[in-house]
């Protein structure tokens, strides 16, 4: 599976944008880009995938490089709830291991008031 | 409303013991999976299920067993035989297909004394 280098923290004023970076260099052809947030002592929750376009749904948007050996999670205007610990997963692409997410240690975003 | 429920939230046990975690769906997904987390660290996978009476082994198996006899139910066993169980224990479940977004149970803290 490929690995995924993420800062551990970042901080961003709320109603900033906050853009949160990983860095997939060894990401396969077929392997997808996923984030993930966790709030604390709670489960994590999808936010976004991606493959090789740039994706937005109603939380995030998600840009990947034309290379694909990295990202980056853009929360365009955080508030206080955006608190949490973001993971930048690489999704195996098939076989048996189809599904499975191996979660490094995450970028811990603190927003600000 | 549809979801994953854990139970309990907060489980205390003496050392030799084994000690079933509660993980049920009603999402109709067919895989599940259970992850293990211990503090500042990311999530760590134990065990997944892709299909009723199938299971793999996850990164971190040893002292764990698993169990996959309905659709909607996925229980992991902490045996005496795993050295760390005190974690926070998370379970998910996604469909084969679509996104392959997993959703995570509000998981169950697990103390040995």
């Amino acid at each position: 599976d490929a690995k995924t280098t993420q800062p551990p923290s970042m901080d961003c004023a709320e109603g900033r944008a906050a853009n949160l970076p990983c860095n997939h260099s060894t990401i396969s052809g077929n392997e997808y880009v996923y984030w993930y947030r966790q709030i604390h002592s709670q489960g994590p929750q999808y936010i976004i995938h991606g493959l090789k376009n740039n994706e937005t749904n109603e939380m995030a948007s998600l840009i990947i490089t034309e290379d694909r050996k990295s990202s980056t999670l853009i929360l365009p205007h955080a508030t206080l709830r955006d608190t949490a610990v973001y993971y930048c997963i690489v999704r195996p692409g098939g076989g048996t291991s189809y599904g499975k997410l191996t979660f490094g240690q995450g970028t811990i975003l603190t927003v600000h008031p | 409303d549809g979801g994953i429920t854990q139970s309990p939230k907060y489980l205390f046990r003496k050392e030799g013991q084994n000690v079933t975690l509660s993980c049920e769906q009603n999402l109709n997904h067919d895989a599940m999976y259970w992850y293990r987390q211990d503090p500042g660290q990311g999530l760590r996978l134990i065990y997944y299920s892709q299909i009723v009476n199938d299971f793999q082994k996850g990164d971190i198996a040893e002292g764990y067993s698993v169990s996959r006899e309905k659709k909607e139910s996925f229980p992991l066993t902490v045996t005496s035989a795993q050295k760390n169980p005190t974690a926070f224990y998370l379970c998910a479940s996604s469909n084969q297909g679509g996104r392959y977004e997993q959703f995570f149970g509000p998981g169950t803290r697990l103390t040995v004394l």
